[in-house]
């Protein structure tokens, strides 16, 4: 069973840009959320993906979007970056059931933006 | 969404049991408790969850409490590779076209120190 993945690992980039993360999920699961983690802070809930639609959002704004592929890894792109964007970003996996709900987190990507 | 609170740092001694508290008292009656922890620069790692009785596996055991109110995790032996962050989270849903969704809420946990 292959575990969930991110790329890369680390990324530094400059006020205004954008940037694209990635993640794969782990095999058989089929939703796929993002959180970022502010320093000394909890993961915040970004979004979540579901049968390549967003299904759900957090209180973050539009120029954070995602998507979600056939074979259900997924994308996090951020857009005019700012330097409050400098968070730890960690894609989850699940699988949907009625009940049961586990995510499972990838290591994450650090993002610093300059 | 229902809050949790948590100290913010608990010490244990390696080979003790560590409990590590949890009080949710704006908990509705189908919504879960869920345990994750993180270790330093990783990303969050579950543990175990429940809804009323108290349940138990191969990390950790959950008790909670009758009243739903507050919960408390159960390292039962802990080691020194256990100093992490420990998640105490109350699973939030809502409804969608797609069906039943979920999203996991996160304070800011108890680090947890286990001294040699």
């Amino acid at each position: 069973e292959t575990g969930v993945t991110q790329s890369p690992t680390h990324l530094i980039k400059t006020r205004g840009q954008q940037v694209t993360l990635r993640c794969s999920s782990q095999s058989g699961h089929n939703t796929v959320s993002w959180y970022q983690q502010a320093l000394g802070q909890g993961p915040q809930f970004i979004f979540q993906y579901y049968r390549e639609e967003e299904n759900g959002r957090g209180n973050f704004p539009p120029r954070f979007s995602g998507l979600q592929f056939p074979n259900y890894s997924s994308e996090l792109n951020v857009n005019a970056l700012e330097l409050d964007d400098s968070a730890l970003y960690l894609c989850a996996s699940s699988l949907r059931l009625a009940e049961t709900y586990e995510q499972y987190f990838g290591p994450g990507t650090r993002l610093t933006v300059t | 969404d229902a809050k949790t609170t948590q100290p913010p740092s608990m010490d244990c001694a390696e080979g003790r049991a560590a409990n590590l508290p949890c009080n949710h008292s704006t908990i509705s009656g189908n919504e879960y408790v869920y345990w994750y922890r993180q270790i330093h620069s990783q990303g969050p790692q579950y543990i175990i969850h429940g809804l009323k009785n108290n349940e138990t596996n191969e990390m950790a055991s959950l008790i909670i409490t009758e009243d739903r109110k507050s919960s408390t995790l159960i390292l039962p032996h802990a080691t020194l590779r256990d100093t992490a962050v420990y998640y105490c989270i109350v699973r939030v849903g809502w409804w969608s076209s797609g069906g039943s969704n979920y999203k996991l809420t996160f304070g800011k946990g108890t680090l947890l120190t286990v001294n040699p």
